[in-house]
């Protein structure tokens, strides 16, 4: 089963608005970190936290992580057309070497003009 | 431009042939990956290395193999291809392992007729 589990799976909000998407993990981790996938492209790292931050902002971004709850939140804040695109939180989970990057199934984003 | 450079971006393969998956890094990292992507099942991890010389595997290595005689190149093989291995395929790298972001190849789409 997946380790990550983002909520809604799918979201549509007009431009200015604010976005808001969950992530809601199982066992502990090191970090979490949300990335954007555009339509037919790589994955772009968007923001890291790490397990003992409660809260980090970049740019329009403002990610929250509980780990009491085992879960995160991403804020983008005045949505704009370009932000449209599928978002994906992953967990680093285990030690050292054999920590693993998981990755939930994803969120798609529509930010109408 | 510096990044993740996979080669091929498609490909279409017949049951039962081989092939491999090239994956080029110039920005020094150490640690390389190897995911898949599926419709309704996220990326899920199929091999990955801390460093050339050293690979392991991730949640769904069956029918894959890789090996990383340099820091740069992570090429990923495929055996004997099965319809079940149609998918996109990414390699990501990063400077710290697990604990920071990864950079992500544009992928390659591989179809298995």
């Amino acid at each position: 089963s997946q380790q990550g589990e983002e909520d809604p799976q799918a979201l549509s909000i007009q431009e200015g608005e604010n976005a808001t998407m969950n992530c809601s993990y199982k066992t502990s981790i090191n970090n979490l970190q949300w990335y954007r996938q555009n339509s037919g492209r790589g994955l772009v790292h968007l923001i890291l936290i790490r397990s003992n931050e409660r809260e980090k902002h970049s740019g329009r971004l403002r990610v929250t992580l509980d780990t009491s709850k085992k879960s995160s939140s991403l804020l983008i804040t005045a949505s704009r057309a370009a932000d449209t695109a599928s978002y994906f939180c992953a967990t680093d989970i285990g030690t050292g070497a054999n920590s693993k990057l998981t990755f939930g199934k994803g969120i798609t984003l529509s930010v109408r003009p | 431009n510096a990044g993740v450079t996979q080669t091929p971006k498609f490909q279409v393969l017949k049951t039962g042939q081989s092939m491999t998956l090239q994956c080029a890094q110039d920005m020094n990292h150490e640690y390389m990956s190897w995911y898949r992507q599926d419709p309704g099942m996220g990326l899920r991890l199929i091999h990955y290395s801390v460093g050339a010389g050293i690979t392991d595997q991730g949640e769904v290595p069956n029918g894959y193999n890789v090996s990383r005689s340099t820091t740069e190149d992570f090429p990923l093989r495929l055996l004997s291809a099965a319809p079940s291995q149609t998918s996109v395929y990414f390699c990501a790298s990063s400077p710290f392992g697990t604990g920071g972001g990864y950079t992500f190849g544009s992928g390659t789409r591989l179809t298995v007729v």
